[in-house]
């Protein structure tokens, strides 16, 4: 069965310092790779995916996130943390060979301190 | 400004009753969907769409209704509704690619008592 783990309900960084909000997944075949953000009382936004090519991929915001396919992985990354960056993120994923069906994690909530 | 529309934003109701949750889209996409979010569940899809009148069921149908009818307006319509069907619901829209990223609602907060 498909599916989208992200193993850490909360991450807590320290702003200025590199934060990483990991993600793994099981499709078969080669996925489409998408994070998003949530905002307290708004729907999700859109930060980056992952169709192709470079493992790297470079969002909004400054964020940014490393394919893996060996490992499965879709991790997300920013260099330097912002306390604005505290909100819930979602890794999410498609299947390119089946319906339009995405799949999300569970969610993993970014707190940053000041 | 490109958006998608959800109303209500919030509405407590009682089992039985029947409501529906309108979701509009001013972007002329293909794709629709709707999403309930559930604490530790993440977001599970209901039912999505793919053009007028082409609808399909996602991971959590059961209890649920939609209907496709203008490409522009995807509602979710709760026939005979349950507690357990209290939850914060998303609308969302994309272009018919796969490998678009989907523009989401603000939510509604749907309390059945």
């Amino acid at each position: 069965a498909q599916s989208v783990a992200q193993p850490e309900d909360q991450v807590n960084v320290a702003e200025g310092n590199p934060l990483t909000v990991k993600c793994t997944y099981s499709v078969s075949g080669n996925p489409y790779l998408f994070w998003y953000v949530q905002y307290p009382n708004r729907g999700l936004q859109f930060l980056l995916k992952y169709i192709t090519g470079d493992n790297l991929v470079k969002g909004s915001y400054g964020f940014e996130a490393e394919f893996n396919k060996s490992q499965t992985s879709f991790h997300l990354k920013k260099p330097s943390a912002l306390v604005s960056d505290s909100a819930l993120y979602f890794c999410a994923v498609r299947d390119r060979d089946s319906s339009y069906k995405l799949i999300f994690g569970s969610g993993t909530r970014l707190l940053v301190r000041p | 400004e490109a958006q998608v529309t959800q109303n209500p934003r919030y509405l407590i109701t009682v089992t039985g009753k029947k409501l529906t949750v309108t979701c509009s889209q001013n972007m002329n996409h293909e794709y629709m969907s709707w999403y309930r979010q559930d604490p530790g569940l993440g977001l599970r899809q209901i039912y999505y769409s793919m053009n007028v009148e082409v609808t399909d069921k996602g991971d959590v149908p059961e209890g649920y209704k939609v209907s496709r009818k203008e490409k522009r307006n995807f509602p979710l319509i709760l026939e005979s509704p349950s507690p357990n069907q209290t939850s914060l619901y998303f609308c969302a829209s994309s272009r018919k690619d796969s490998n678009q990223p989907q523009h989401f609602g603000d939510g509604t907060r749907l309390s059945i008592l």
